[in-house]
């Protein structure tokens, strides 16, 4: 298996929902991360995990929660959003740490649309 | 947050001619990726370099990572209708704390004309 799942594919909410975005690879990767992009603009990092344990946190607004069950699974909740959130929310993962094995693998992606 | 200067920033180019883009920045980078993006999905893994002057091909695509390891180019050679899409750089560095992270350049939009 070499690919990096997402569900769901399109989630759309309202300000006072809570959801969670999933993401799962089987490729034994040990650093998995959560990307946000914006139309037309390049992914922007948003958490990074390494060996299950959060390792960079790129100043995320708390409505944001990150979470590592295994080191297959990562999750992302969503609690309080704003609709300047709504964005297509990219999941990858890479072997880590070492540097010529650190090439990510993204997923499909989340179509998050916030009302 | 940070970007690398990606160009063109876009191109509509005629089925069968070759492409070339380049990726610069003020900042030396370990390693270089390229990945292509199709609209509503994630990027997808190209070519990646690890090595200042390393030439990489994959098909009809072949990457360099520049001598002063501040730069990198793709090129594709006669292009194809599916080529269509966003070509994004990536430049990887080692943080302090021995994490790794990508810093994305701007993305060449590609349009072939059939």
């Amino acid at each position: 298996d070499t690919e990096v799942t997402q569900t769901p594919k399109h989630l759309v909410m309202g300000m006072t929902n809570k959801k969670s975005l999933k993401c799962e690879q089987h490729m034994g990767h040990r650093a998995m991360y959560w990307y946000k992009q914006k139309a037309k603009k390049p992914p922007e990092l948003m958490f990074v995990y390494s060996y299950e344990k959060l390792s960079i946190n790129e100043s995320v607004p708390s409505r944001f929660s990150p979470e590592c069950p295994n080191s297959s699974l990562l999750n992302l909740h969503l609690h309080a959003l704003q609709p300047e959130d709504s964005a297509l929310y990219l999941c990858a993962s890479s072997q880590d740490p070492l540097p010529s094995a650190n090439e990510q693998f993204f997923g499909p992606g989340t179509r998050l649309t916030v009302l | 947050g940070q970007q690398l200067n990606q160009s063109p920033q876009s191109m509509f180019i005629q089925e069968g001619e070759d492409v070339s883009m380049n990726c610069t920045s003020s900042s030396i980078f370990n390693t270089w990726l390229w990945y292509k993006q199709d609209p509503g999905e994630g990027p997808v893994l190209l070519i990646a370099l690890y090595k200042a002057g390393e030439l990489t091909s994959n098909g009809r695509l072949t990457a360099q990572f520049g001598i002063t390891r501040k730069d990198s180019f793709l090129n594709i050679s006669a292009s194809i209708p599916s080529d269509v899409g966003i070509y994004f750089c990536a430049g990887q560095n080692t943080l302090t704390s021995g994490t790794y992270k990508y810093i994305f350049g701007t993305g060449t939009r590609l349009k072939v004309l059939a």
